[in-house]
């Protein structure tokens, strides 16, 4: 399977813990983003890479959340002292930025629930 | 305010029905427009596109035309069927310079829930 993978697929997690998230992106794919995706809302962008180059980061992303892409291959998204409001569908999109068709491809996203 | 506006759903259609999804969008100079698709259990999928104005994006009988003087790129399908039940996302990402090229983020709207009977 080429496709973006994540994993881990599911977290339940309590108040107060860290958590981190993994995301394999299509291999020849040099853009790499984060989404945050709560229920009945459409996903919400959190930050893009291009390899291993943070390009922006949204208001969302509070400095309890870091996001490293350190070889520009895979990313992790740690989220330090989970709090209930960050229970959501946390979604890896990856894409070829190189003049060619725009698409961003989607993971299967990782459910965190935080207790 | 929003940047991609939906219409709210449910929506419920018996199977071969005429389906409309309506998407408005608040953007700054030239946009690149998007829907994609969510079926139960799966990841987001690209459905069609379209990058510049009038153009039309089209993919498994689904429609929608890039209307920059209404701002709207509303999704139809003529005839829809059971296996076209999912949510419905509109998008919208900032174009870039260069030939083909996008700058990062997307911004979506909240979602049309289609639910086809048959």
């Amino acid at each position: 399977d080429t496709g973006v993978s994540q994993n881990p697929r599911h977290k339940i997690t309590k108040r107060g813990q860290n958590v981190t998230f993994r995301c394999d992106p299509i291999s020849e794919h040099n853009r790499l983003y984060w989404y945050r995706q709560t229920l009945g809302q459409g996903p919400e962008f959190l930050t893009y890479f291009q390899n291993e180059a943070q390009l922006e980061k949204s208001r969302l992303l509070s400095d309890r959340f870091s996001a490293e892409r350190p070889k520009g291959s895979f990313s992790t998204l740690e989220i330090q002292r989970t709090e209930q409001g960050d229970s959501a569908m946390y979604l890896c999109a990856s894409s070829l930025e190189a003049g060619g068709p725009y698409e961003q491809f989607f993971g299967p996203g990782t459910r965190l629930t935080v207790l | 305010g929003d940047s991609v506006t939906q219409m709210e759903g449910p929506v419920t259609l018996s199977e071969e029905a005429f389906l409309t999804i309506n998407c408005t969008y608040t953007a700054t100079g030239y946009p690149s427009l998007f829907w994609y698709v969510q079926y139960p259990g799966e990841g987001l999928q690209l459905l069609l596109k379209a990058t510049k104005a009038d153009d039309k994006g089209s993919n498994k009988g689904f429609e929608a035309t890039y209307r920059k003087e209404t701002t709207s790129f509303h999704l139809e399908k003529g005839s829809v069927q059971v296996s076209d039940s999912a949510v419905y996302f509109c998008a919208w990402g900032e174009r870039g310079q260069g030939r083909g090229s996008t700058l990062g983020r997307l911004y979506f709207g909240r979602g049309t829930q289609l639910t086809v009977w048959p």
